[in-house]
């Protein structure tokens, strides 16, 4: 089976600090995602990634960037964490050949203050 | 640019009834997919069930199945025989087929339908 992993469920940070979340995939899946999970607003995509050092933005990429330098993790990094990015962020990955299946991480849950 | 809507917020439905959750799209493609994600409160998103737009039949599951109106641009989710296991935000999604380029492998999801099973 395939997992995803994601570095914490739940992270409290302070407004300006630099916020990193980690997901890892065990299936060396080539193509990465991060979306954002928001009550009412379903999920949007921030960044992806289809290879090593390679990455795209999504739907909603102000205030984030990613960081692919291996291919089984895929960072998205909050430079100066503001209160409007408490939210969920899920990952997930594919694999070329089998786009249309993606499989997600577990979460996580990011409060700012 | 495609779009998803989910009209429905929440639903509930009695143990072992039926219930239907709707989905309706749009987009100006003529090769897509359409999926439906389930997430169980506080547990991991996963893939139900997924149909190609070129398939006219409709894509079942075992209890899950979907009506596709492609001319509609539909995508119904039933559950037959509803479980307390099935209560979870339930998410329709769309995504291009076969488009060149790394965006093609973009998935847009509705706002979701939180779906509560009754003892």
């Amino acid at each position: 089976d395939v997992k995803v992993t994601q570095s914490s469920r739940y992270l409290v940070k302070r407004t300006g600090e630099k916020v990193f979340l980690e997901c890892v995939q065990d299936m060396d899946h080539e193509n990465m995602f991060w979306y954002r999970q928001d009550p009412g607003l379903g999920l949007r995509l921030i960044y992806f990634s289809y290879d090593v050092k390679m990455k795209e933005k999504g739907d909603i990429p102000e205030g984030y960037s990613v960081s692919r330098e291996k291919k089984e993790r895929f960072s998205l990094i909050l430079e100066s964490a503001s209160t409007n990015q408490t939210s969920m962020y899920l990952c997930a990955s594919s694999i070329i050949g089998e786009e249309e299946t993606q499989y997600f991480g577990p979460g996580t849950r990011l409060l700012v203050l | 640019a495609q779009t998803v809507t989910q009209s429905q917020p929440e639903m509930s439905v009695q143990e072992a009834e039926t219930v239907t959750l709707s989905c309706t799209y749009d987009t100006s493609e003529n090769n897509y997919y359409l999926f439906w994600y389930k997430q169980p409160p506080s547990r991991q998103m996963i893939l139900v069930i997924r149909q190609e737009a070129y398939k006219q039949q409709n894509a079942t599951e075992n209890r899950f199945s979907v009506n596709f109106q492609k001319a509609a641009k539909s995508f119904s989710l039933k559950i037959s025989d509803s479980q307390l296991g099935d209560t979870a935000m339930y998410f329709c999604a769309f995504m291009k087929h076969g488009a060149s380029g790394a965006g093609s492998y973009q998935l847009t999801f509705g706002k979701g339908t939180k779906l509560s099973v009754i003892p």
